[in-house]
């Protein structure tokens, strides 16, 4: 079963752009890329979605090259709140399709 | 708008027991998922109900099932209660069931299962 690979932690400081990149091989045709927060005790929240090449919102930008088996979120001047963990997640067929995170990437943003 | 709610919140069971979590999607939304988060670990996906039906299904085995109602509300069941049960158990629902095709998933906060 194809899964996805981030890095398990990153460190940054206040005010830095953060990039984050997700390995996702054997992603389908069809899937969309869609990458997510979490805090302790909660549930994942929305932070960005693409299919091809670049997408920006007032949070994040996402960054996705043409061949797709990769994707990279950028997180422009992080600050202290943005301590998090950050999951990719794809759609990745397994016969009756499953949505699959990746591992995660423990993000801490010291001062 | 009303969000995602779960509850109960935290439950503690023994192994062996059976265990109901419920979930209540967000409004508008007909379509929910369930994932199973260890400590440390991702979530993982369990299945996904759209209008009542299991529309998906992750590498998990029988004793998991689950509900979905006409008000879209669901239900995670789980029997036979194993110490590697012991997990958050998060609830998402969306627009829609497209897996992995561009849904927006909102997520409860959960409810943390301890088996002892």
């Amino acid at each position: 079963l194809a899964k996805t690979t981030q890095p398990i932690s990153m460190d940054s400081y206040e005010g830095q752009e953060v990039n984050i990149t997700c390995s996702h091989n054997n992603i389908a045709t069809n899937d969309y890329i869609t990458w997510y927060q979490q805090f302790p005790s909660q549930g994942p929240r929305f932070i960005i979605q693409g299919y091809k090449t670049k997408v920006t919102n007032e949070v994040a930008s996402l960054f996705i090259p043409a061949d797709r088996k990769s994707s990279t979120l950028s997180l422009p001047r992080v600050s202290l709140s943005d301590t998090a963990v950050y999951y990719c997640l794809v759609g990745i067929y397994t016969g009756r399709r499953a949505l699959t995170f990746g591992s995660g990437t423990r993000l801490q943003v010291q001062p | 708008e009303t969000g995602v709610t779960q509850s109960p919140t935290h439950l503690i069971k023994t192994r062996g027991q059976q265990v109901t979590l419920r979930c209540s999607s967000q409004s508008g939304h007909n379509t929910v998922s369930w994932y199973q988060q260890a400590l440390g670990q991702g979530p993982q996906f369990i299945f996904q109900y759209y209008r009542e039906e299991e529309n998906g299904r992750g590498n998990f085995p029988p004793r998991f099932s689950g509900l979905q109602f006409p008000n879209y509300s669901s239900e995670l069941n789980v029997n036979a209660l194993e110490l590697d049960d012991s997990a958050l158990y998060l609830c998402a629902s969306s627009l829609s069931p497209g897996l992995g095709s561009g849904e927006k998933l909102f997520f409860g906060s959960g409810t943390q299962l301890s088996v002892l």
